[in-house]
């Protein structure tokens, strides 16, 4: 059972916006930073949003992240074929004193 | 250009212990936090560790408090994982990522390939 709570799996469609969600508690998403994680199968996981909102360079600007309260969404516009990832949310927990990680979303492009 | 290489991953039987490595190039290597990210085979990312840029102040989850520990050899560019007393359910890949500051606790953007650690008799 991981702090952060993610859905499983989400889909959509070539061109389509979607977005997952990552819910915390005030020790964790509630202050501080959420980061999001992209891995692809079998590769070592790539950074896509940093600091709740902002982006690393070399990713495009249809990976989008958000935070409100005690939840934080990534949002990805523009589906592409090579989106299909497994995505993390992570973030230091006040309470546990460590970096917690999300279950992990699979995203299927259909 | 960053680069990560982790290094001496293994079989290993329960209990006993081995020590990874994570040789660093490409960037000032004392300047940056660092961090282990392990995953299971099939499972999710696991946050592991992570240790400032000068060394002082070092993380742990929960579940390898005692008997993993981090360090930094800042002359060689190179960081450890000293694992000790390893049971099953620390099989993983073992992946060494750059924090985005010197006292990041998180992964940033640049991760190694990892290395495989199993535990099995």
């Amino acid at each position: 059972q991981s702090v952060l709570t993610q859905p499983p799996s989400a889909s959509g469609t070539p061109g389509q916006r979607v977005t997952i969600s990552c819910s915390g508690s005030s020790s964790n998403i509630g202050s501080n930073y959420i980061y999001w994680f992209q891995q692809l199968p079998g590769t070592a996981p790539k950074l896509v949003i940093y600091r709740n909102d902002q982006r690393p360079s070399g990713v495009p600007d249809r990976f989008s992240g958000s935070k409100s309260g005690t939840s934080a969404s990534l949002a990805i516009s523009g589906l592409r074929s090579d989106d299909e990832a497994d995505y993390y949310c992570a973030g230091w927990d006040d309470s546990l004193t460590q970096v917690v990680f999300g279950g992990g979303t699979k995203l299927t492009v259909l | 250009e960053v680069q990560l290489l982790e290094s001496g991953g293994g079989l290993v039987q329960p209990g006993g212990s081995l020590r990874l490595s994570c040789a660093a190039s490409g960037f000032t290597f004392s300047t940056y936090a660092m961090t282990w990210v392990r995953q299971a085979p099939g499972k999710g990312l696991e946050w592991v560790s992570a240790i400032t840029g000068n060394g002082d102040r070092t993380y742990y989850v929960d579940s390898v408090k005692g008997r993993f520990t981090i360090s930094r050899d800042n002359s060689k560019n190179t960081l450890f994982l000293q694992m000790n007393s390893l049971r099953a359910d620390d099989t993983a890949i073992y992946y060494c990522a750059r924090g985005e500051t010197i006292t990041a606790r998180l992964p940033g953007a640049h991760w190694g390939q990892g290395t495989l650690v199993t535990v099995s008799s």
